[in-house]
C-alpha cells in the first residue's frame, strides 16, 4: 500500500490476554518507530528499529512488552498478560531516511482496550 | 534522559486571532520536527528545522529553531477553524536520533 499499515484497527480483550499489533510500514523505509499515546495524551516513545535490528528500547514501559521486526519490514508488537493500563492507541511511523533524520509517516494506529 | 516540554496544553482562541505553542529540549538537538494531530487522526509531518536560529513558513505559519538548538515555537496568524487540532513537537538528539515527541498543545478555533 501507499502508507503505513497497522492491524488491527481495534482490539477490546481481557486482562491477563496477550495482544499482538503489526505494522507494515512503506515500501523502503529502514527505520520503523512504535509510540504509545493514551487519550488525550501526547505520544510515549517505546523502541525503534533500523532495519531488523531494535538499537534503543529503551522506552517499553516493562518486560511485558516486545517488539521485533523481520525481513526489514513488517513489526510486531507484543504485549503480554496486558493490563488496564495498556489501554491505549499504538501507533507505528516509518521513515526512508537510514541516518534516521527524516519526517516520520505515522499509520491510523491500533486502539488496544483492555476490560 | 531526553526531555521535550511544550507549552502550552491548551489553547482556545478566537478565529482570526493569533496563537504560539513553545517547545524547550533538556539537551541540544540535532533537529526539530512539528506535526499536526487533527482529532481522530495521526500525527502529519509540518516541517523540519535543522540550523541554528534557522525560521521557516509555511502559509500562515511560522517555525523558528533557537539559537542554542534546545527550543522552538510554532506561531499560526490569523487562526481558521481548519487550524483545529494538536500541534507536537519532536526532537532529535543523542547518538541513535531518535524522535522524542512533547506533550503537544491541542489548539481550539472558535468562529
Amino acid at each position: 500500500g501507499a502508507g503505513v499499515s497497522q492491524s488491527p484497527s481495534n482490539k477490546v480483550t481481557e486482562k491477563g490476554k496477550d495482544v499482538e499489533l503489526r505494522c507494515d510500514p512503506i515500501s523502503g523505509h529502514t527505520a520503523l518507530y512504535w509510540y504509545r499515546q493514551s487519550l488525550g495524551q501526547g505520544l510515549e516513545f517505546l523502541i525503534y528499529f533500523q532495519g531488523n535490528s531494535a538499537p534503543d528500547k529503551s522506552g517499553l514501559p516493562s518486560d511485558r512488552f516486545s517488539a521485533e521486526r523481520t525481513g526489514g519490514s513488517v513489526s510486531t508488537l507484543t504485549i503480554q498478560r496486558t493490563q488496564q493500563e495498556d489501554s491505549a492507541v499504538y501507533l507505528c511511523a516509518s521513515s526512508a531516511d537510514r541516518r534516521n533524520t527524516g519526517e516520520l509517516f505515522f499509520g491510523e494506529g491500533s486502539r488496544l482496550t483492555v476490560l | 534522559g531526553q526531555q521535550v516540554m511544550q507549552i502550552p496544553q491548551y489553547q482556545h482562541v478566537q478565529e482570526g486571532e493569533d496563537f504560539t505553542t513553545y517547545c524547550n529540549s533538556s539537551t541540544t538537538l540535532s533537529n526539530i520536527q512539528w506535526y499536526k494531530q487533527r482529532p481522530g487522526g495521526h500525527p502529519v509531518f509540518l516541517i523540519q528545522l535543522v540550523k541554528s536560529g534557522e525560521v521557516k513558513k509555511q502559509k500562515r505559519l511560522t517555525f523558528q529553531f533557537g539559537e542554542a538548538k534546545k527550543n522552538s515555537s510554532l506561531h499560526i496568524t490569523a487562526t481558521q477553524t481548519t487550524d483545529v487540532g494538536t500541534y507536537f513537537c519532536a526532537g532529535r538528539s543523542g547518538g541513535y536520533n531518535k524522535l522524542i515527541f512533547g506533550a503537544g498543545t491541542r489548539l481550539a478555533v472558535h468562529p
